[in-house]
């Protein structure tokens, strides 16, 4: 596709289950990221790919926490025992480098009840 | 750890008038610094990217300085019009391509 592509758009999943989060990033573009967005804040680093490099995990808030990316390209961002506080949300972004700019998806709204 | 501050005040301007944002960072200087602006609902679209050894960048209507020694950067819409109301983020890489977000801006241009 032409540009990011995430999804769900949106997720209502019960307290202590497992979501799991896609993200198609632009086709060539080495980097991909994931933040999380709650409500009127700022984004919240959360993951970091680059090529074939080990990930960039330190903004990973703690375990339950993982992301993977197959193939250099789709993503998928797991959160096992979902918590009320997981409510957020979660935008994906690609960029071809760090002089591009990078390019987000229209994320994907968790809610947690 | 590194800081990024953006005011969390709403800015709001005049039609027309010219409107400056500020993005302050603390330690080292970033390699490279980004701004973009989001839309209630949307994800962050990229505007602008200024590098460490350049003053200024301008793009129609907007232009951003980069000062290393302030440890600053400002954000800047000419001729501003409602259209422009948005929130705007400032943005930092190093030595990687991470970047590292402020909280951001929220810019109200009225009639």
């Amino acid at each position: 596709g032409a540009g990011v592509s995430q999804s769900p758009s949106n997720k209502v999943t019960e307290k202590g289950k497992d979501v799991e989060l896609r993200c198609d990033p632009i086709s060539g573009h080495t980097a991909l990221y994931w933040y999380r967005q709650s409500l009127g804040q700022g984004l919240e680093f959360l993951i970091y790919f680059q090529g074939n490099s080990a990930p960039d995990k330190s903004g990973l808030p703690s375990d339950r926490f993982s992301a993977e990316r197959t193939g250099g390209s789709v993503s998928t961002l797991t959160i096992q025992r979902t918590q009320q506080e997981d409510s957020a949300v979660y935008l994906c972004a690609s960029s071809l480098s760090r002089v591009n700019g990078a390019f987000f998806g229209q994320g994907t709204r968790l809610t947690v009840v | 750890s590194q800081k990024i501050e953006q005011n969390s005040e709403a800015l709001n301007i005049q039609e027309g008038k010219t409107a400056t944002l500020t993005c302050n960072y603390t330690n080292y200087s970033p390699a490279y610094l980004q701004w973009y602006r989001q839309d209630p609902g949307r994800g962050p679209v990229f505007l602008l990217l200024i590098r460490e050894n350049e003053k200024e960048k301008r793009k129609e209507r907007l232009k951003v300085t980069f000062d290393t020694t302030l440890k600053q950067s400002l954000f800047h819409i000419t001729a501003s019009q409602p259209a422009d109301s948005a929130t705007y983020l400032c943005a930092l890489s190093y030595n990687t391509d991470k970047l590292i977000f402020g909280t951001g801006t929220r810019l109200q241009v009225f009639p």
